[in-house]
Order: C-alpha cells, then structure tokens, then sequence
C-alpha cells in the first residue's frame, strides 16, 4: 500500500540547471508534505515542507509546489549544484507519517 | 546544532537473540519515532513516541517489538527473537511537535544484520 509514490528512482542533471523532483500520494487527507535529503550513511536531513493549504513554499534554491487536484508535490531545486547529489524523499503526514521510495539525484559538473 | 544520536552504528546479531538499539534524541523534543529500512527499500515507519506511550504504531510494529523511554534522555529499540528480515537500518527520530512544520531530525540510523 503506497501511499506516497516517487515514480523517478534517478534523475540527473547538469549543475547551473535546475532539477526537478516529483511526488505523488494517494490519501487526500494528508496535512503537510515534506521534502527531505539522505546522504550514504547519514539519516535523513528535512529540507522543506508545505502545509495542505498552501499550493507553493520557497526556500532559497529549493521550492515545493503542491497541486491537490492533481495529488501531485514537486521539488524544484534551481541552480542546482553537485553538492545536492544525494537521495531525495517525499513524505505526508496524517496518522502516520509515509515516505516515498526515493529518487537518487545527480548534479554533474 | 542539537543531533539525534543512535547507538550502535552496526549491530550483528544471530538469529532468535534479543537486540535493542539505542538513541538520543534532541533534548527538548517531546515525540519520538522509529523507522527502518531494508536494503533497496523505503523508509517505512515503526512507531511513534509521546508522553511516556505509543502514540501510533505501523503493522510492522507488532508483539516482536517494544519501545521504553527509561531515563528521560535515552530512547530504545527492543526486537525480541530477531528474524533473518529484520535486518535493516533502524532510524530515530525525535520532533518538537507533530506537525509539518516541526519536522522530525533523524539520526544516522543502526544497521542491524541479523545471521
């Protein structure tokens, strides 16, 4: 049972570029959303979030855009650099709190 | 920055034995969770922590597993009779509050092989 589906394993892309990061999840009745970082051998690092109401949240380089109709969470990273080579995952929180499989981002120089 | 501290970083233990796995979370976090994930796998959610009980928990998280805050600082991991497939990284994580935008700081997990 996904609740929460991160349908790229991989993407790479070149640095200056931006990179794009997508998330879609199932259960309408989730309040936040949150983007986090893993590097190989470290826990996961929070990034940013975006609450249900709210359709945008910037942060410096990175921005999450939310559209509810389409259950459907993005993240932007621009410019992207190497050092945000790393595996990002998407995460909801209702009950509980539910993690995408993950998509292994490469920044090439 | 106040961590998440887990201890150990690698735990190997045989089949049917009994581990518990250790964590320190942020000093003024009030919840408190557990995660793990097997090799190739999602983050999957165990357990969750708040005044001194349950607050919720996954179908992963059954009869095999306990969680206990004994001392006020150090949050643990018991996995009684350990199975082959409960080899995994075990992640801790503690949150000031439970919403979105108090989000949970991870530790950098237990890798727990079990043989």
């Amino acid at each position: 049972d996904q609740q929460v589906k991160q349908n790229s394993p991989s993407l790479s892309v070149q640095e200056g570029r931006i990179s794009i990061l997508n998330c879609d999840y199932t259960n309408s009745m989730f309040d936040y959303f949150l983007w986090y970082k893993k590097y190989p051998a470290e826990g996961p690092t929070f990034l940013i979030s975006i609450s249900s109401i709210k359709d945008k949240n910037e942060d410096g380089r990175f921005t999450v855009f939310l559209n509810k109709s389409a259950k459907h969470l993005s993240l932007h990273i621009v410019p992207s650099q190497p050092g945000d080579s790393a595996v990002y995952f998407c995460a909801s929180t209702g009950n509980q709190f539910y993690f995408g499989t993950g998509t292994s981002l490469t920044v090439i120089p | 920055e106040p961590e998440v501290t887990q201890t150990p970083s690698h735990q190997v233990t045989q089949m049917g034995q009994e581990v518990i796995l250790r964590c320190v979370p942020i000093s003024n976090h009030l919840y408190f969770y557990w995660y793990r994930q097997i090799l190739g796998q999602k983050v999957e959610f165990l357990v969750s922590f708040y005044n001194n009980e349950i607050s919720e928990k996954s179908e992963i998280f059954d009869d095999q597993f306990s969680v206990e805050r004994p001392d006020g600082s150090n949050f643990t991991l018991k996995i009684r009779s350990t199975k082959l497939e409960d080899s995994a990284m075990y992640f801790c994580a503690s949150s000031l509050g439970q919403l979105g935008n108090q989000p949970q700081h991870f530790g950098d997990g237990t890798r727990l092989s079990i043989l």
